[in-house]
């Protein structure tokens, strides 16, 4: 029969643009996160992360805002390019584990 | 340093077989996680390991599935016997420190049981 794999959030934005990928985690009680990006056939390769006692960091050309009132992560990505598509996880750190979310698909448009 | 290395990229075994896949953890990282990824389930984590001792193993999916890390520079992670549920991409990731810490993922292995 048909399989059913998870309903991966996708984003498509022009080259150029500002993107904006979202993510809610689910403890409160997590301390440190860290947003991966997967390209096809690799592994996850971290971006930037920021920890809990923060609410903002900035990288080359990302930014990561973390809400924890409504356990709430974004990355912003500056003036996107083609080499950014691909797909975005962030991941939480909860004692020594990370858990990881679904995952957003960006597409970049030339 | 060459990252976290896992062999074999690619994997196609029967059912009923025994499939072994391997991990090169980066050179001085005392913390080692075993995660698959499928479609139906993202990215799961298996087992994990500090010091080369298994610390929670509480993600592996059946007694079917087993691993080891008989010292700092090595893992494998054992199916036998192999299933097609068991089809997925493996990744071995490895950090220094756990809590707080990066993990830096390797290649992955993927893995189709026909």
């Amino acid at each position: 029969g048909e399989s059913v794999g998870l309903h991966l959030p996708t984003l498509s934005v022009q080259e150029g643009d500002n993107s904006i990928i979202n993510c809610a985690y689910s403890n409160s009680a997590s301390d440190y996160f860290i947003w991966y990006k997967q390209e096809s056939g690799k592994g996850p390769q971290f971006i930037i992360d920021i920890r809990s006692n923060m609410d903002k960091r900035q990288g080359q050309r990302v930014t990561v805002l973390l809400n924890k009132t409504v356990k709430h992560l974004s990355l912003q990505i500056a003036a996107t390019q083609p080499g950014d598509s691909a797909v975005y996880f962030c991941a939480e750190n909860t004692g020594n584990q990370f858990y990881f979310g679904t995952g957003t698909s960006l597409t970049v448009i030339p | 340093d060459a990252g976290v290395i896992q062999s074999p990229r690619h994997e196609v075994t029967e059912m009923g077989q025994e499939v072994t896949l391997r991990c090169k953890p980066i050179s001085g990282h005392d913390y080692l996680f075993w995660y698959r990824q499928t479609m139906m389930r993202g990215l799961e984590l298996l087992i994990y390991f500090n010091n080369n001792v298994p610390i929670d193993d509480s993600g592996m999916p059946e007694d079917r599935f087993s691993a080891k890390m008989p010292n700092a520079s090595f893992s494998t992670l054992k199916i036998q016997p192999s299933e097609p549920r068991d089809s997925a991409v493996y990744f071995c990731a490895s950090s220094l420190g756990g809590q707080g810490r990066e993990a830096f993922f390797g290649q992955g292995t993927r893995l189709t049981v026909v």
